[in-house]
């Protein structure tokens, strides 16, 4: 059973370049979330989705968009990237109330 | 002011000693509280999870919550080298979507 899976694990970009972050869950589960995570700043939301073509905005939202087409997949995409958006980046998703499941991160560098 | 607050250390132990990680929290609709483990360039591990108030513990591991005072505690016994990694408190009203991190604290358990 894999879990939650994320392409690519390491990326560098340059500013103003865009990219995709993949996510994949083979659990079935209704909710997935995207979040990054900074130097002293713990884990932060950035989208999620309830289901199926839902998403709503996190903490984070600004410079990133996403889709959720298929239940199993979420995306999270830089149309422009900058340097602040250098980050690790994690996919998770949850069922019922607590039983979040997290992807093993992407590390992006913006140049 | 982050909803969720962590000293993020870093922590350092000897082998065998108690491991006291502390957070408090703000946001009094919180009910759900989880502890993370994180090992390097791991992503997130739910190791314990409380609803409301009370203890909870887990072989060496014990969780608190005291919504009194609005703190959470993750007391580690008998410490082993294998429990060096960082540590994420989490939070979440009930019926919501979102999890709220801490900052993380990074122990690290001396041979």
């Amino acid at each position: 059973n894999a879990g939650v899976t994320q392409t690519p694990k390491f990326r560098v970009l340059k500013t103003g370049q865009s990219m995709t972050l993949l996510c994949a869950q083979d659990m079935n589960h209704e909710y997935m979330y995207w979040y990054r995570q900074d130097p002293g700043m713990g884990l932060r939301l950035i989208h999620y989705s309830v289901g199926e073509g839902t998403t709503a905005k996190g903490e984070v939202p600004d410079g990133y968009n996403v889709s959720r087409l298929k239940k199993q997949n979420f995306l999270l995409g830089l149309e422009s990237a900058a340097p602040s958006q250098t980050s690790v980046y994690f996919c998770a998703s949850k069922e019922g109330d607590y039983g979040y499941t997290f992807g093993s991160g992407t590390r992006l560098t913006v140049v | 002011q982050k909803e969720v607050e962590q000293d993020p250390g870093p922590l350092s132990v000897p082998e065998g000693a108690i491991v006291s990680l502390n957070c408090t929290y703000s946001n009094s609709a919180f009910q759900y509280f989880m502890w993370y483990r994180q090992y390097s360039r791991k992503g997130p591990e739910l190791l314990m999870y409380t609803y409301s108030s009370g203890n909870k513990e887990d072989g060496r591991f014990t969780a608190q919550v005291d919504k009194s005072s609005k703190y959470i505690s993750l007391f580690i016994r008998d410490s082993q080298p294998s429990d060096s990694a960082t540590y994420l408190c989490a939070s979440q009203i009930q019926g919501a979507q979102k999890l709220v991190f801490g900052q993380g604290t990074r122990l690290t358990i001396n041979p």
